[in-house]
């Protein structure tokens, strides 16, 4: 089975642009959660969706959004853009509902806010 | 909120040493996961253990989790240089709720 795949890769923005993130989970998990992991601050949840649901959110403003397709894609967008959000931002699949079931993650988009 | 606390932070083995990697909580876990991440790449997922007590092992890695259920420890065993890379601790608040909580990581270098 091929693995979580993020994209891009690498992302380079502007101070008060808006960006969008894509998850690809694992085939057949239908949970899709994402992480950001700063130097400073470490990994921390951001949110998760089951079946096109948001079913949890972290402690984040709300420029920081996301959404689920019907087939289990995510995406994550993240608008107005500030400095601090410069960050490797990483997207974990699971077969069911978040933490409750393994997390396998993406290799992450690596987001540099100039 | 619950807390992680990894010791060391870092960690400068020479190879073929053993090693111990521990992640403290201030709550009970629920689910305890070890990750190893290569710097700026994703997470690997190395284990998980739930029951206070159990202890599962992986080719060289060692994972436990104590009785009372808020300390873990990865144990290394003839380290290699494929085993570098940062080691994270994560937590189950339990219910499935808020995704994981991972502790800040332990950097471990191999030394030929």
């Amino acid at each position: 089975k091929a693995g979580v795949t993020q994209t891009p890769r690498y992302l380079i923005k502007t101070r008060g642009q808006q960006v969008t993130l894509s998850c690809s989970p694992i085939s057949g998990h239908r949970s899709v959660s994402w992480y950001q992991q700063t130097p400073g601050q470490g990994l921390q949840f951001l949110f998760e969706y089951f079946s096109e649901t948001q079913r949890n959110k972290g402690n984040f403003p709300g420029r920081f959004s996301g959404r689920q397709f019907s087939n289990s894609r995510s995406e994550m967008n993240v608008s107005t853009l500030e400095l601090g959000d410069s960050a490797l931002y990483l997207c974990a699949s699971s077969h069911d509902r978040g933490s409750a079931d393994t997390q396998y993650f993406g290799p992450g988009t690596r987001l540099t806010v100039l | 909120s619950q807390e992680l606390e990894q010791s060391p932070q870092s960690l400068i083995v020479q190879e073929g040493k053993n090693l111990t990697i521990n992640c403290t909580s201030s709550k009970t876990l629920y689910g305890l996961y070890w990750y190893k991440q290569k710097y700026g790449e994703g997470l690997i997922f190395l284990m998980m253990l739930q029951k206070g007590g159990e202890e599962k092992s992986h080719e060289k890695i060692t994972a436990k989790l104590d009785e009372k259920k808020q300390q873990s420890s990865l144990h290394i065993t003839a380290s290699q240089p494929s085993h570098a890379g940062i080691y994270l601790c994560g937590a189950d608040k339990g219910g499935g709720a808020d995704g994981l909580t991972f502790g800040k990581g332990t950097h471990l270098i191999i030394q030929p």
